[in-house]
Parts: C-alpha cells; sequence; structure tokens
C-alpha cells in the first residue's frame, strides 16, 4: 500500500530535550515536505526537499532541522526543544515530476507535547 | 506577499443539505488551487484541484469546486451533505514552482441529523 509512515504517533518531552520525529514514503516521491499545525493557523510548512540532499526553508524553520540521505527518508529534528513547539506535526510527499500542481500525500500525523 | 484566506472557522450544516466552503487567495501569477480534508485523527486527503482550463473542478465524494479569477476565489461546494463528511477543511495554493505551499487557516464542518 502506498502509504507516508510518521513515528512516532504521539509524543511528550520535555524543554531541550532532543528528539527526532521520522517521516518514510514508499512511493518513490522525490519530494518530501514537513508541517505544523496548529488551531487558527491551518498548516504552516517548516522544511521541504526536492532531492536527496536538497533541502530548503519553509516558513517557519526556527527550531527545527531536516536532513535528506535517502529518497524515502526525511526526519525532523528539534535539537532543543520549546513549549511554543507543541502541535501536530505532518510530513508529505509527492512526485516531484513537474512539483507545481501536484498532489501531496499525507501522513498521519505526530502530536507532540513540550513541557 | 501570498496568502489564503477561508473566512469561516467553523460552519454547521444540516444533512442533506447544501453546503459552500470559502476560500480567498492572493497570489500573483496563475494559481494552482488545491482543496484537502481532514477527517478526526488523520491526515489530509486530496479532494480536488485546479489549475488550468474548466473552472469548474469536480472531486471526490461528491464535491466540487469554482474558480473565479475575478473574486480571486476558489470556493468548495456540495449539493447535499451526509454525515460522514463531518470533518475540517483546507484551502491551499502552490507557488514558488511548487516547491512551497500555503494552506488556509482552515473551516471545520458540523453536520447535525
Amino acid at each position: 500500500e502506498a502509504q507516508v509512515t510518521q513515528n512516532p504517533r504521539y509524543l511528550i518531552t520535555v524543554t531541550g530535550k532532543k528528539l527526532t520525529v521520522t517521516c518514510s514514503q514508499n512511493m518513490n516521491h522525490e519530494y518530501m515536505s514537513w508541517y505544523r499545525q496548529d488551531p487558527g493557523l491551518g498548516l504552516r510548512q517548516i522544511y521541504y526537499s526536492m532531492n536527496v540532499e536538497v533541502t530548503d526553508k519553509g516558513d517557519v524553520p526556527e527550531g527545527y532541522k531536516v536532513s535528506r540521505k535517502e529518497k524515502r527518508n526525511f526526519p525532523l529534528i528539534l535539537e532543543s526543544p520549546s513549549p511554543n513547539q507543541t502541535s501536530l506535526y505532518f510530513c508529505a510527499s509527492k512526485p516531484g515530476q513537474s512539483f507545481l500542481g501536484e498532489t501531496q500525500y499525507f501522513g498521519p500525523g505526530t502530536r507532540l507535547l513540550v513541557l | 506577499a501570498q496568502s489564503v484566506t477561508q473566512p469561516d472557522i467553523h460552519i454547521t450544516v444540516s444533512e442533506g443539505a447544501s453546503l459552500e466552503l470559502r476560500c480567498n487567495y492572493s497570489y500573483g501569477a496563475t494559481p494552482y488551487l488545491f482543496w484537502y480534508v481532514q477527517s478526526p485523527g488523520q491526515g489530509l486527503q486530496l479532494l480536488l484541484k485546479y489549475f488550468s482550463g474548466d473552472t469548474l473542478v469536480q472531486g471526490i465524494k461528491g464535491f466540487e469546486a469554482e474558480f473565479k479569477r475575478s473574486q480571486s476565489s476558489f470556493n468548495l461546494r456540495k449539493p447535499s451533505v451526509h454525515w460522514s463528511d463531518a470533518a475540517e477543511y483546507f484551502c491551499a495554493v502552490d507557488f514558488t514552482g511548487g516547491f512551497k505551499t500555503i494552506f488556509g487557516a482552515g473551516t471545520r464542518l458540523f453536520v447535525k441529523a
């Protein structure tokens, strides 16, 4: 089954404790992206990757890091989480043949609480 | 600057009634527009998209949307709402060559029996 998977689905952590949220897709997509969803703000793009080893900032990259060592994986790293990073996080991918107008396929989300 | 506005935070519709969710965008070039739906506890799923051609676009689950360039709008409609349509709906636009996507704040749909 074609899908985007994220782990963990739920995470509670404390301020300053480094964490990684994994994202993997099995559709051989070139493009992957991370979003955070907050009430009243919709989804905001954190980082995206057009291909292996190619990443760029979205609208809210502060406090986050990403890497794209393999096509299928795009982990999101919070080096020193803070309470304002408490949110619902989504990973998404799309084919990357034309980028513009392509459908994004979303993972199930990771709910993060930073105490 | 590019933006997407969904004026209604939430809407309540009776089952069987018609639905229209509003979306306005601000973008200088030809917009590539999307509607996604998020059911409770799940990720987003594409309902429909528009980037050229006929301004009335058909999607899944009986939804359609109409692109009106003069009004910078891309409103989502459904003639008869079912209880299973209760969800949050997001309008979105691609820009920067499709590398970035802006989402609206979302409209939560409640369906009453």
